[in-house]
């Protein structure tokens, strides 16, 4: 089946550090890969995202590469602010009608001051 | 700000009420989703509609009934709910996944909690 690993959280860092979330994934297909945040009291939000084999999603700072060699999808921004602080979701889906949207558990991230 | 609507954000209900949670989107999106999420997990797919029609149940019980009246337009019925369904329900909308990489979009979820 598919599945998505997330490193164990929570995670706490100070503003301007540097930020890395591991997320690998097993899945049956070629997947496209995904990075959702959910900020206090909100929904999901699409950080960034990669469809294929070697690409980098980017968006507000962030970045993930798809490497299809260690399946995995790491998340890093170079200097995290307070306003990062949140919970961030790896997530897999396979091409195909009806696919479904395979979550890892989640890690929450405080930045403090 | 979110492209996909959903009301009540907020809804306290006895176990013995009835009542619907709303979703609506306006972004052409033909594929749209129940998800519930307790606190600290991630979502859990519920329903899935494609073109309007039901396409995945996720074995969910029967108190929860989904309607999609139109593209646009996702609803959820609420009957005889237990204190266990209290959660965030969040509703999510997409491209029909034809072509590779479709993201969904969520909304802001109704948050329940049942007396």
């Amino acid at each position: 089946g598919n599945s998505v690993t997330q490193m164990e959280g929570p995670v706490t860092l100070s503003e301007e550090a540097f930020l890395t979330i591991n997320c690998t994934y097993t899945a049956t297909g070629y997947p496209s890969l995904f990075w959702y945040v959910q900020y206090p009291g909100e929904g999901l939000q699409l950080l960034l995202k990669a469809t294929k084999a070697d690409d980098k999603g980017s968006n507000k700072g962030f970045e993930a590469t798809y490497r299809k060699e260690t399946t995995s999808f790491h998340l890093e921004k170079g200097s995290v602010q307070v306003s990062d602080s949140a919970v961030y979701f790896c997530a897999l889906r396979l091409t195909g009608a009806n696919s479904k949207l395979t979550f890892g558990k989640g890690i929450t991230l405080s930045v403090r001051p | 700000d979110t492209e996909v609507t959903q009301t009540p954000k907020h809804l306290v209900m006895g176990m013995t009420n009835k009542k619907s949670l709303k979703c609506e989107q306006h972004m052409g999106h033909r594929a749209m989703y129940w998800y519930k999420q307790k606190a600290k997990k991630p979502p859990e797919l519920m329903f899935v509609y494609s073109y309007e029609k039901l396409s995945i149940n996720e074995s969910v019980p029967s108190r929860f009934s989904p309607e999609c009246p139109n593209s646009s337009l996702l609803n959820l019925h609420l009957h005889a709910l237990q204190p266990e369904d209290s959660a965030l329900y969040l509703c999510a909308s997409s491209h029909v996944d034809r072509v590779v990489g479709q993201p969904q979009h969520f909304g802001d979820g109704t948050r329940l909690s049942i007396l």
